[in-house]
This record gives structure tokens, C-alpha cells and sequence, in this order.
């Protein structure tokens, strides 16, 4: 069974700081994916990464950037230079391609408070 | 990139009728969608994966008969909640996969009254 942690339930910081969401998975498949999303408070999911488990190269975009560490099951997502429009909850999700649903985290909200 | 369209992104029903929720790919064709529900400030749980021409699979604890899924083309499932009541009250967002990436609707905000 798949299953994907986000231990933080909700963070706020001061905006300018930087924060960084943890997410941990589990997962018997040698092929997976893992995925960021956004969700603001109009509920639609915004696509932000995805990375494949043979690619642990960390990627940067812009204010964003994701360390993803097979060794510990980990892809961590950090917001530098925090704004208040990166407040919303962000959810980590997993899945084990072809015809699999993505197993996602239990999100969390993050507050950037100005 | 591609596109999913969700219909109606809001609806308010009577309990005790039934309510339908489409979700199209635009610009692609989904043998496979994926519904799932969110309840307030909680993950999203997939009910059930849809497949093109065959019957859906539902995951377990979703009923079937409660939540009612057609995939008749390639670019539209449609989950249809059957009899609804209160506790039905949620929000449904639909999937499509274009190999291995994920796209998402905008979601339907379902209450039943």
C-alpha cells in the first residue's frame, strides 16, 4: 500500500522568510511519482512538480525548489523569499503510474503572513 | 498543457435527488479519469478510477450504487450522486492521466440541503 506523510498540519511564518513543507512516502514500487500541488481557497489543485524515482536530481523554479532523497523516502518542498500569495495548502501526493490514482498527503497550510 | 473542465463547479440539491458531475478532457483523450472526494480542510481520497467502456473501480468503503460513474467516450466521466443527503455534502474533483501526468478539474462544491 502507498502511503504519503505530511507531518506538518499547518505553518506560518512572516513573509520574506523561508519555509520548507516536509512530505515522506512509502511505497513497495521500484516506478513512482511523486507530486507537489496548491490549493488555494477557490479548491482547484495547481500543478507544481512532478518527479519520477529515478530522477533525484533536486529542481529549482524560481522561488521554489524540491529535495527529493530516495534514502529517505523524503521530497521536500521549500518556498524561499515567502510571499503572501504562496498562503494556501499544499499537498503532497504519490503515485505508481500507468493506471494508478495519486495516493496523496493530508496537506498542509501554510499562512504567509505580511 | 492539458486541460480538464469540470461541470458544474457549484450546486446546491434537495436531499433525496440526485445530482450529476461531469468532467471532460479538452484537449486529450482519458481512457482513465479519477474522482475524488474532499471533505473540509481534509486530503483528497480517490473513490474510484473510471475507465473508458468499462466499469468503474471503486475504492474500498465507496459505494457503488451511491456514486454512480460512466465513462462513455474518452474525453467524458460523469459521477453521478444518487439520492443524496447531507453527509453527501463535499467536494468533488475529477482526474485525467495523459501517461503519466495527472490533470485536475476545478472541482465541484456539492451541497445537499
Amino acid at each position: 500500500a502507498q502511503k504519503v506523510t505530511q507531518a506538518q498540519t499547518e505553518i506560518s511564518v512572516v513573509e520574506k522568510e523561508d519555509v520548507t513543507l516536509d512530505c515522506v512516502y512509502e511505497t513497495r514500487d521500484t516506478t513512482y511519482y511523486l507530486f507537489w500541488y496548491k490549493q488555494p481557497p477557490s479548491g482547484e489543485l495547481v500543478f507544481l512538480i512532478r518527479r519520477n524515482s529515478f530522477d533525484e536530481q533536486n529542481e529549482i523554479s524560481g522561488r521554489y525548489s524540491w529535495n527529493f532523497q530516495k534514502s529517505t523516502s523524503s521530497f521536500n518542498f521549500t518556498i524561499t523569499a515567502s510571499q503572501v500569495v504562496d498562503s494556501a495548502v499544499y499537498f503532497c501526493a504519490l503515485s505508481g503510474g500507468g493506471a494508478d490514482g495519486l495516493t496523496f498527503g493530508k496537506g498542509t497550510h501554510l499562512i504567509i503572513q505580511p | 498543457g492539458a486541460v480538464v473542465s469540470q461541470h458544474p463547479s457549484r450546486v446546491i440539491c434537495k436531499s433525496g435527488t440526485s445530482v450529476k458531475i461531469e468532467c471532460r478532457s479538452l484537449d486529450f483523450q482519458a481512457t482513465t479519469m479519477f474522482w475524488y472526494r474532499q471533505f473540509p480542510k481534509k486530503s483528497l481520497m480517490l473513490m474510484a478510477t473510471s475507465n473508458e467502456g468499462s466499469k468503474a473501480t471503486y475504492e474500498q468503503g465507496v459505494e457503488k450504487d451511491k456514486f454512480l460513474i460512466n465513462h462513455a467516450s474518452l474525453t467524458l466521466s460523469t459521477l453521478t450522486v444518487t439520492s443524496a443527503h447531507p453527509e453527501d455534502s463535499s467536494f468533488y474533483i475529477c482526474s485525467a492521466k495523459a501517461g503519466t501526468e495527472a490533470f485536475f478539474g476545478q472541482g465541484t462544491r456539492l451541497t445537499v440541503v
